[in-house]
């Protein structure tokens, strides 16, 4: 069965840098999350789009910005990074209450 | 503040034993109960989900239990096995309007040891 899948797996930036995540969901989901996840720590709600509108936001800098496209994908982007941006992302999609993760963007900053 | 609270932190069991982990949630509002499997590196792995008008839900090893009054669930995993040695965590949501559902809110993981 067709997975979420991401794009970098891994992304090596330095400070004050930008980072562009990609995520295509499931074929005919409509739903689309971003999550981001420290060392140890559980995953934390960014921000989500459902048929391409933003539907939830949640604990995202402003420095950081997402969209959904036509064609479903999403992409995260990370402007001016941190240190404290080096994180676990994910992307998950939905069709209606269950979520299925990707296998993540590990984003390090340096 | 931590609306998904989870317990144990960690836990180790022999293998053929009986994992349990606990999860317990403050909004009444959520309506739907995950729970992850997540290997290091990689994404989370849904396991199974209950909803609040069931109390028990039955899938091969896995097992949830559900109490809506004391607003508390947990995982029992069953004939654990060394392959199951994972973190674990616990999850709700809500319905967000539309038909689309809302984010979800995690409990802080439970790190899963089984020895052989």
């Amino acid at each position: 069965a067709a997975g979420v899948i991401q794009s970098p797996r891994h992304l090596i930036k330095e400070k004050r840098e930008t980072a562009t995540l990609k995520c295509y969901p499931i074929p005919r989901h409509d739903t689309v999350y971003w999550y981001q996840q420290g060392p140890g720590q559980d995953p934390q709600f960014l921000i989500s789009f459902y048929e391409k509108m933003q539907s939830d936001k949640g604990s995202i800098p402003d420095r950081f910005s997402a969209q959904q496209f036509s064609d479903y994908h999403s992409e995260l982007n990370m402007s001016s990074l941190e240190l404290g941006d080096s994180a676990l992302y994910f992307c998950a999609s939905s069709l209606a209450y269950e979520q299925y993760f990707g296998p993540g963007t590990r984003l390090t900053v340096t | 503040q931590q609306q998904v609270k989870q317990s144990p932190q960690s836990l180790i069991v022999q293998k053929g034993g009986i994992s349990i982990i606990n999860c317990a949630y403050e909004n009444t509002a959520f309506d739907y109960f995950p729970w992850y499997q997540q290997f290091p590196g990689k994404g989370p792995a849904l396991l199974i989900a209950i909803r609040p008008d069931v109390s028990e839900k039955k899938e091969g090893r896995f097992t949830i239990s559900f109490n809506k009054s004391a607003k508390q669930f947990s995982l029992h995993i069953m004939d654990s096995q060394p392959g199951d040695s994972a973190t674990y965590f616990c999850a709700a949501s809500l319905d967000a309007g539309g038909t689309s559902y809302g984010k979800l809110t995690f409990g802080q993981g439970t790190i899963l040891t089984v020895h052989p």
